[in-house]
């Protein structure tokens, strides 16, 4: 079955700009959970969106915020950018979300400059 | 906040050497989960322990979870290229009545093989 396709790959934005990234997850998979990577910070948890519904959250600003549509596909929006907001932004699928195994994309890679 | 610890953070053999890749938290988790990601792409995962004391191999990797459930660690045996990569573990917590549990990622073990 096809995995979790992120897109796009890769964007360029200026700071203060705003961004969307949206993921698919695998067919049949009702969580969604958003980290961000970065070299110094590694894999830090965003959210986790669930039936529609926002589970968990990590410790990031409210510029950060997400969603999950009725066909579970997810956007992750980024408002009023940042430099330090560059990094690879990873999503992932999974059957019952939480803990659970986790199928990643390929990511999204911002810069910001 | 549950922190998982990686060690070594960096390492660079040859092949056929043999290696050992440790995750440690003051934690207890409901399982720990492990995943190498190569430059470019996201994580793939590798394995899933879920019972203290749990032995896992999957041919040349051998994954253990300590028997308190706090720790784990990978053995990879006669290491080649092809395992070079970025190696995580992430711990799944014990969720709160009421709360949904979520993965917490370590530090990473990043690892060449070299020819």
């Amino acid at each position: 079955k096809a995995g979790v396709t992120q897109t796009p790959r890769y964007l360029i934005k200026t700071r203060g700009q705003q961004v969307t990234l949206s993921c698919s997850p695998i067919s049949g998979h009702r969580s969604v959970s958003w980290y961000q990577q970065t070299p110094g910070q590694g894999l830090q948890f965003l959210f986790e969106y669930f039936s529609e519904t926002q589970r968990n959250k990590g410790n990031f600003p409210g510029r950060f915020s997400g969603r999950q549509f009725s066909n579970s596909r997810s956007e992750m929006n980024v408002s009023t950018l940042e430099l330090g907001d560059s990094a690879l932004y990873l999503c992932a699928s999974s059957y019952g979300g939480g803990g659970t195994e986790a199928f990643f994309g390929q990511g999204t890679r911002l810069t910001v400059v | 906040t549950q922190l998982l610890e990686q060690s070594p953070q960096f390492l660079s053999i040859q092949e056929g050497e043999n290696l050992t890749v440790y995750c440690n938290s003051s934690s207890v988790f409901s399982s720990l989960q492990w995943y190498r990601q190569e430059p470019g792409e996201g994580p793939v995962l590798l394995v899933t322990v879920v019972t203290g004391g749990e032995v896992k191999k999957l041919k040349r990797l051998t994954f253990q979870f300590g028997d308190a459930r706090k720790d784990s660690s990978l053995h990879i045996t006669a290491a080649q290229p092809g395992d070079t990569g970025l190696y995580l573990c992430a711990g799944a917590g014990l969720a709160a009545a009421g709360t949904a549990s979520k993965l917490t990622f370590g530090t990473g073990t990043r690892l060449q093989v070299t020819l």
